[in-house]
């Protein structure tokens, strides 16, 4: 069946550094893939979507990549800051609901100060 | 967030009731849908509704119903209300532009608990 898999662990990281985070998907391959920000006790925001024919996306301090054959996107917040301390979500369509969006459980990051 | 906007944002219920939360957006989209979420499970599509004639089940659509009342409103419904639909519960929008790539809006969420 279709799954979607991110970073089980949280990221700790220190200010300034680059946080990296993983969205693995197996059994499917999707057409594009969403990424969001969620912090707590609110609604998850749009960041960036990448298209299967985009190998990298990139918004400000945040940088997207799409393996199609891995199989895998990465997130990457470059010259991390305390305010980039939230939860963030891949969502890639999944074919089990009609290529409705589907959302990974979330990796939270931590950037101290 | 203040373009969705959720009704109650908080709830706590017995078991066994009807419960019903609200949505509205003015954002003018046709798209809109309903999600749950629970830790460590991420958000998991109950309804959905591409116009106010469309409504469509998600992945966990048992014992929940919807209806849009209107292009701007789309409520959720738990008939009878069980402890294990305890979550969070997020409406969220989209436009129709271009098909499925489109983003979604969402709102501030609804934390209900079931008793």
């Amino acid at each position: 069946s279709q799954k979607i898999e991110q970073n089980s662990e949280a990221l700790n990281i220190q200010e300034g550094k680059t946080a990296t985070l993983t969205c693995n998907y197996t059994n499917y391959s999707p057409a594009y893939l969403q990424w969001y920000r969620q912090d707590p006790g609110r609604g998850p925001v749009f960041l960036l979507l990448i298209r299967e024919n985009e190998k990298e996306k990139r918004k400000e301090r945040l940088k997207v990549t799409f393996d199609t054959t891995l199989k895998q996107s990465l997130f990457h917040i470059t010259a991390s800051q305390p305010a980039d301390s939230a939860t963030y979500l891949c969502a890639p369509p999944n074919p089990v609901n009609d290529y409705k969006l589907s959302f990974g459980a979330g990796t939270t990051v931590t950037v101290r100060a | 967030d203040a373009d969705v906007t959720q009704t109650p944002r908080n709830r706590i219920t017995k078991t066994g009731k009807r419960i019903m939360l609200e949505c509205s957006q003015t954002k003018g989209h046709d798209r809109m849908y309903w999600y749950r979420q629970d830790p460590g499970l991420g958000l998991r599509l109950i309804y959905y509704s591409f116009d106010v004639k469309d409504i469509n089940k998600g992945e966990i659509s048992d014992g929940y119903s919807v209806s849009r009342q209107a292009q701007a409103k789309f409520s959720l419904s738990l008939e009878s209300a069980i402890p294990n639909q305890t979550a969070l519960y997020f409406c969220a929008t989209s436009d129709n532009r271009g098909h499925v790539y489109n983003e979604q809006f969402f709102g501030p969420g609804t934390r209900l608990t079931v008793l």
